[in-house]
């Protein structure tokens, strides 16, 4: 699978749009993007993926450049309850593909 | 999205004992479930995949027969941490696959945090 890039840590002003990137340069044609996040002492949860159309779900939005190398998640109205660490992995759709998890990206929103 | 449960959510137990942590699928059929271990400020790191009647593919430097998973259904999931000790102390999550109608995507257990005094 890929291997992703994303920045550490990134703040966010409670009701403004959280963008989230990824770089995931050497992403092949059969692997897809997912976005899951991590709130303190819970499991990760499921929030998007893609292959290369743009999606959009109650959530956030998966924005996939059209090379596919980078990616961006974008969280319309940031709340509190929206801080969490977000992983951004590429993996292949199909099977039983493993997950593997990255550091991910702090994500604070300050009131 | 579909729901997975952990219990026990927590559990601390002495040296030497041995401790069960079921996981299951509440509303989907999971043919493959994984397991995953946290370290406090670390990320998940997995540790098996198991395939419902069949034996668990293990990652490597994970003893199999220290960490025993058991995947007899398509709804349950169990690790058993065998003659725990200080070091397995740790978040433990597991996740299932949906078959079909969920596309390919793994769903989360809340995690199951250990203690081993």
């Amino acid at each position: 699978d890929a291997k992703t890039t994303q920045p550490p840590s990134m703040d966010c002003a409670e009701g403004r749009a959280a963008n989230l990137p990824c770089n995931h340069s050497t992403i092949s044609g059969n692997e897809y993007v997912y976005w899951y996040r991590q709130i303190h002492s819970q499991g990760p949860q499921y929030i998007i993926h893609g292959l290369k159309n743009n999606e959009t779900n109650e959530m956030a939005s998966l924005i996939i450049t059209e090379d596919r190398k980078s990616s961006t998640l974008i969280l319309p109205h940031a709340t509190l309850r929206d801080t969490a660490v977000y992983y951004c992995i590429v993996r292949v759709g199909q099977g039983a593909q493993k997950l593997v998890f990255g550091q991910g990206t702090r994500l604070t929103i300050n009131p | 999205g579909a729901v997975v449960s952990q219990h026990p959510s927590w559990v601390i137990c002495k040296s030497g004992t041995s401790v069960k942590i079921e996981c299951r699928s509440l509303d989907f059929q999971a043919t493959t479930m994984f397991w995953y271990r946290q370290f406090p400020k670390q990320s998940l790191m997995l540790m098996a995949t198991s395939n419902e009647g069949s034996k668990a593919t293990y990652e490597q430097g994970v003893e199999k027969d220290k960490f025993l998973i058991n995947h007899a259904s398509l709804t349950l999931s169990t690790l058993t941490v065998t003659s725990a000790h200080p070091e397995d102390s740790s978040f433990y999550i597991c996740s299932g696959r949906a078959l079909a109608g969920l596309g390919e995507t793994q769903y989360f257990g809340p995690g199951t945090r250990l203690l081993v005094l």
